[in-house]
């Protein structure tokens, strides 16, 4: 059963750093084309991706919040952690990790990878407050 | 970024009802385009991969269908456990996935 689960403070205080970890269960993050994302959600609003990163170490990020992003693996605690900077109120969200699922598909000589996020974690709740 | 839109933003109706939800791209996105049910309190859950591929175990009531730019999610026959919100997503630029801003079904 494979399973991802965030942890991380409850409280942080504005211009402190955010440091979440999501641990996963039943797959390995060495998985080929496989990768975990983070996605934010404010309270009564939509779905904002944060950033990812695949088995092979590629990551990326929110062009809006990239320059406050880090991103990283360590597989063998088969653990994603994500640290957000300059915390701010307007941060105030739950954080979800989820896993990036890969579906190949072959139309004659083309090979077309299509990414979707298919196991997600519960979330975790971030008040930014002093 | 590939800017997502959702229309309509919110959607009155009864069970039974045929549902359509529709997602337009900012760009061409090819068929790289994903559904999620988002229900109060709880994680989205993923519904169609790749505009119109059913994810195991989702009923086969929701479809997908689209390329490019437009795409739908439609529901044959609304359930009272289908009352939620919808999003799209892309994945074209696997540089920066985007998600829509949501269509909130409710109960007419």
């Amino acid at each position: 059963q494979v399973t991802l689960k965030e942890s991380g403070p409850v409280l942080v205080k504005p211009t402190e750093t955010l440091t979440l970890t999501c641990t996963v269960s039943g797959f390995s993050l060495s998985n080929a084309r496989m990768g975990v994302s983070w996605i934010r959600q404010p309270p009564g609003k939509a779905l904002d991706w944060l950033a990812h990163i695949f088995s092979n170490d590629e990551k990326s990020y929110s062009t809006s919040l990239k320059s406050r992003l880090t991103v990283t693996k360590d597989t063998s605690k088969s653990q994603v952690v994500l640290t957000m900077t300059n915390m701010d109120p307007v941060d105030t969200a739950t954080y979800y990790c989820a896993r990036i699922q890969d579906a190949t598909m072959v139309r004659g000589v083309i090979v077309n990878h299509y990414y979707y996020m298919d196991v997600w974690g519960k979330g975790t709740t971030v008040t930014v407050s002093s | 970024d590939i800017q997502m839109t959702q229309s309509p933003s919110s959607l009155s109706a009864s069970v039974g009802d045929r549902v359509t939800i529709t997602c337009r791209a900012g760009q061409s996105i090819s068929s790289y385009l994903n559904w999620y049910q988002q229900k109060p309190g709880k994680a989205p859950k993923l519904l169609i991969y790749a505009a119109s591929s059913l994810q195991s175990g989702v009923p086969s009531r929701f479809s997908g269908s689209g390329s490019g730019t437009d795409f739908t999610l439609s529901i044959s026959s609304l359930q009272p456990e289908d009352f939620a919100t919808y999003y799209c997503q892309q994945s074209y630029s696997t540089r920066e996935f985007t998600f829509g801003p949501g269509t909130k079904v409710d109960i007419k």
